[in-house]
C-alpha cells in the first residue's frame, strides 16, 4: 500500500516568514495530493490540493509543488500569520484494490511566532 | 451546503464497555470513511463504504469494531468491548470523488 512520510514534525517561524513542509510518497500510481489544516480540537480542513498532471498550484499565500519523478510534494506558506498556527497533514491517494483511499502523513505542528 | 455531522462529540467510558458513534455525510456523497486519529498522529483509515456496501475494512479490528451504513446514507461505528488503546478521535469523512470532507469527530476516552 501507499506510505507517506512528512517532515518536519514541528516547525516554528517568525510572523511574516515563509514555511515549507515536505512529504514523500511510495506509490507511483498515486495521483491526488491534498493538504489539510487541523486546528486544536477541530476537524481537518482541506486547504489546497494538486493532481499529478500539474507541477504547481497556488492559492493566495499557499502553494503546493509536486515532483512525480522524485515522488515528493511540498506545501509553501508565505507571509505567515499567527492564525496559520496549526497541524498540517499531507496525504496521497492511491488504490487499495478497487478503492481510492487517502494515506496521511504524520503531521507538522506549525507555530507562527508574533 | 451542510457539512458532515457526527455525534456524540465526546464520550468517556470504562474499558470493556461498548460505545457507538454516528455519522451523517454530505448529501449525495456516495463514499464514506471512518478514521481513527490518535493524539499526535495522522488519521488512519478504519473502513470505507461505497453507498451501503463495504469497499475496504482490512484495517478494522473486527474482533471489537463493527460498522454499518444502512440505506447508503448515515453510518454507525461501534466498539465492543473497548480497550484503553481505543482512546482517540474518530473521524467520519465523505466524498463525491477525491476530495474528502471531514466531520468534527468524536473524542473517545477509555478509562
Amino acid at each position: 500500500g501507499e506510505n507517506v512520510e512528512q517532515h518536519p514534525s514541528t516547525l516554528s517561524v517568525q510572523e511574516g516568514d515563509s514555511a515549507v513542509i515536505k512529504c514523500t510518497y511510495s506509490d507511483s500510481a498515486s495521483n491526488y495530493f491534498p493538504w489539510y489544516k487541523q486546528e486544536l480540537g477541530k476537524r481537518p480542513q482541506l486547504i489546497i490540493d494538486i493532481r499529478s498532471n500539474v507541477g504547481e498550484k497556488k492559492d493566495q499565500r499557499i502553494a503546493v509543488t509536486l515532483n512525480k519523478t522524485a515522488k515528493h510534494f511540498s506545501l509553501h506558506i508565505t507571509e505567515t500569520q499567527p492564525e496559520d498556527s496549526a497541524v498540517y497533514f499531507c496525504a496521497a491517494t492511491g488504490l487499495s484494490g478497487s478503492a481510492r483511499q487517502l494515506t496521511f502523513g504524520s503531521g507538522t505542528q506549525l507555530t507562527v511566532l508574533p | 451546503e451542510a457539512g458532515v455531522a457526527q455525534s456524540p462529540r465526546y464520550k468517556i467510558i470504562e474499558k470493556r464497555q461498548s460505545v457507538a458513534f454516528w455519522c451523517n455525510p454530505i448529501s449525495g456523497h456516495a463514499t464514506l470513511y471512518w478514521y481513527q486519529q490518535i493524539l499526535g498522529q495522522g488519521p488512519k483509515l478504519l473502513i470505507q463504504f461505497q453507498n451501503n456496501g463495504v469497499v475496504d475494512d482490512s484495517q478494522l479490528p473486527k474482533d471489537r469494531f463493527s460498522a454499518e451504513r444502512l440505506k447508503g446514507v448515515d453510518s454507525t461505528l461501534k466498539i465492543q468491548p473497548a480497550k484503553l488503546e481505543d482512546s482517540a478521535v474518530y473521524l467520519c469523512a465523505s466524498t463525491p470523488g477525491d476530495t474528502q470532507y471531514f466531520g468534527p469527530g468524536t473524542r473517545l476516552t477509555v478509562l
